[in-house]
């Protein structure tokens, strides 16, 4: 079963409004989760790092006014589109490692469902 | 900088028949894992296969195999027996600095199964 749980799957906004996206690790803690942006027929993006009670970390070209990013739990990451205009229209995808014991890397990533996003 | 890259940007097969998809990669690290991952229609990302640098062996996973080239940076995927559910975008990613940290993705390539 899903590990990951992103919420909402669909959201439909007007521009200049604000809108969250959840990304829960459900039966593990995650200190670390990714924030992933996809356009169509293309790969992943990573936009940020978020980081368990610090600051997340921001890939080059991504504005962290503009995509919000609070990890205020070991189970919860929310990004928040602040001011949403119909280019930031795409597919975000979160995702988390659940570390096992011994090797670095010993686990993969677990991705949640995506979100699609539209600003009218 | 850490990449990696797949040159089929499309492929099809027929059902019941073989497929490899290539992915390349480059790194100065000597340790690190590299991934296949499927994404179908749905979107939703499903891991097929793992390999840790360090190991020799190729991984199996059922119908899923790899052919891990260390040396040439060559990191393929074979699936045996297509099936029409194996229809899907299918992505190579990397952790290439061994971190275990963020992953790199491939820009894709869609394999379509055909009956």
């Amino acid at each position: 079963g899903a590990v990951v749980s992103q919420h909402p799957s669909r959201v439909i906004c007007k521009s200049g409004t604000s809108v969250k996206i959840e990304c829960r690790s459900l039966d593990f803690q995650a200190t670390t989760m990714f924030w992933y942006r996809q356009f169509p027929k293309q790969s992943l993006m990573l936009m940020a790092t978020s980081n368990e009670g610090s600051k997340a970390t921001y890939e080059q070209g991504v504005e962290k006014d503009k995509f919000l990013i609070n990890h205020a739990s070991l189970t919860l990451s929310t990004l928040t589109v602040t001011s949403a205009h119909p280019e930031d229209s795409s597919f975000y995808i979160c995702s988390a490692r659940r570390w096992g014991p011994g090797q670095l890397g010993n686990s993969p990533l677990h991705f949640g469902n995506g979100t699609r996003l539209t600003v009218t | 900088a850490q990449t990696v890259t797949q040159s089929q940007p499309e492929m099809s097969v027929q059902e019941a028949e073989t497929v490899t998809l290539s992915c390349t990669y480059d790194t100065s690290e000597n340790n690190y894992y590299l991934f296949w991952y499927k994404q179908p229609p749905s979107r939703q990302m499903i891991l097929v296969i793992r390999q840790e640098a360090y190991k020799q062996q190729n991984a199996t996973e059922n119908r899923f195999s790899v052919n891990f080239q260390k040396a040439a940076k060559s990191f393929s995927l074979k699936i045996s027996d297509s099936q029409l559910g194996d229809t899907a975008m299918y992505f190579c990613a990397s952790d290439l600095t061994g971190s275990a940290r963020q992953l790199t993705f491939g820009s894709g390539t869609q394999l379509t199964v055909l009956p």
